[in-house]
């Protein structure tokens, strides 16, 4: 069965530190891969997303990058975080009836 | 450009009552995918439903269901008896096709309190 996994659920940077999040999708191949973040508790905005490996679509000009080292891996990233950055990160993938995200990590920059 | 506009963004109803939740959407696309998600406290996101450009007919799935109205460009949300448990946020959504992919575009939400 397909499942994705998303790492850690709950995370607490100062600002100026690096940031690493990553998900993996198992039981499928060439899955499109997501990154949103939900800032304020509501609505999802999309950042990255990705149709193979090494390939990778920006949505909006920010302080973060995703790469895509794997076919079932993606990382979103960042040198340097922001007060901004806050937020409720997912992934997710798509399989053939919709998209299906991870359980999610709550950002908080401090 | 695409665009969903979940116009209410609180609603409160008393236990067994109905509740519907509005979803417009705007695109110039003639393919699409629409999508209900529910988003309950702690945080995941629950696909409910997914309806094609073309299905037109309504569906319903227990005391949930959905009517798609092309020529208002609207996709609404209905939950019969409503009850606690189905205390959450609300997400319409619309996917589109573009050269890079499929992307899926939010609308805000709604919050949905349901009461004793």
């Amino acid at each position: 069965s397909q499942t994705i996994h998303q790492w850690p659920a709950t995370l607490v940077q100062p600002v100026g530190s690096p940031l690493s999040l990553e998900c993996t999708v198992e039981g499928t191949s060439n899955p499109n891969l997501y990154w949103y973040r939900q800032a304020a508790g509501r609505g999802l905005q999309l950042l990255f997303y990705s149709v193979g490996i090494g390939q990778i679509s920006s949505e909006v000009p920010q302080n973060l990058s995703a790469s895509r080292p794997q076919d079932r891996q993606f990382i979103l990233s960042s040198k340097k975080l922001l007060l901004s950055d806050s937020g409720f990160y997912l992934c997710a993938y798509r399989p053939n009836y919709g998209y299906t995200f991870g359980s999610g990590t709550r950002l908080t920059v401090v | 450009a695409q665009k969903v506009t979940q116009a209410q963004t609180e609603i409160s109803v008393v236990e067994k009552e109905d509740v519907t939740l509005d979803c417009v959407y705007e695109t110039r696309d003639t393919t699409y995918y629409l999508f209900w998600y529910k988003q309950p406290p702690s945080g995941e996101l629950v696909f409910l439903i997914r309806r094609n450009s073309f299905d037109e007919q309504n569906e319903i799935s227990g005391r949930y269901s959905w009517n798609f109205q092309k020529s208002t460009s609207s996709f609404n949300f209905t939950i019969t008896a409503s009850q606690v448990v189905d205390s959450a946020v609300y997400f319409c959504a619309l996917n589109i096709l573009t050269g890079g992919g499929n992307k899926l575009t939010f609308g805000t939400g709604t919050q949905l309190k349901v009461e004793l």
